[in-house]
């Protein structure tokens, strides 16, 4: 059955510092894996698209990777409104599967 | 250009009592789905469809129906409402790549 999980659960940073968000994966035909934001009270919004081992996708201080296993976000010196949850979801014909989400909080 | 709507935003309903949740996207998609969204369990795939006249099972499809008659609307049924089926949740339309664009979502509460 294909599988989505991501850690921490929950990552508190002080403005600057740079840390890396993870999402291993288990899936038997990867289509994609796909990045979303979500702020609290609100729909997930798209921020990348990975199709396969080795490709990088870069917006502003966030940059997803991606390997046969699992995927990192990486932010880099965030920025209080770089709060939110971050969600992982890979797509196997038609069926997306989504992890539980990493809550990240950036104080100033 | 609305993207994607729901209504209504918010709901409460008692135990056994029927409802639908509207869904409707302006972008052409082809692919649209239904999650609810638990706390701790994030999004959870209940139903999907990859075109008019098109409908599938996701994760969790017991309880709900679903059923898709233009490429713009599609509505979310909850035939026979339950506690357990109190939960946010979103509508997404797609592009052909898979990236989703979602609702703002609908709060339920099943009393």
């Amino acid at each position: 059955e294909d599988q989505v999980t991501q850690s921490p659960e929950a990552l508190r940073l002080q403005e600057g510092e740079s840390s890396s968000l993870n999402c291993s994966y288990t899936v038997s035909g990867l289509r994609g894996l796909f990045w979303y934001r979500q702020d609290p009270g609100k729909g997930p919004e798209f921020l990348f698209t990975l199709y396969s081992a080795g490709e990088e996708k870069e917006k502003e201080r966030l940059k997803a990777t991606l390997t046969k296993k699992e995927s990192f976000l990486h932010i880099t010196a965030p920025k209080p409104e770089d709060s939110a949850t971050y969600l992982c979801a890979v797509c196997n014909n038609n069926d997306m599967r989504f992890g539980a989400g990493t809550r990240l909080t950036v104080k100033p | 250009n609305a993207g994607v709507t729901q209504t209504p935003k918010f709901q409460v309903l008692k135990t056994g009592q029927s409802m639908t949740l509207q869904c409707a996207q302006d972008m052409n998609h082809e692919y649209m789905s239904w999650y609810r969204q638990d706390p701790g369990m994030g999004l959870r795939l209940i139903h999907y469809s990859v075109g008019a006249g098109i409908t599938d099972q996701g994760e969790v499809p017991n309880g709900y129906n679903v059923s898709r008659s233009t490429t713009e609307d599609f509505p979310l049924r909850l035939l026979s409402a339950a506690p357990s089926q109190t939960s946010v949740y979103f509508c997404a339309s797609a592009n052909r790549a898979y990236e989703q664009y979602f609702g703002p979502g609908t709060r339920l509460t099943v009393t």
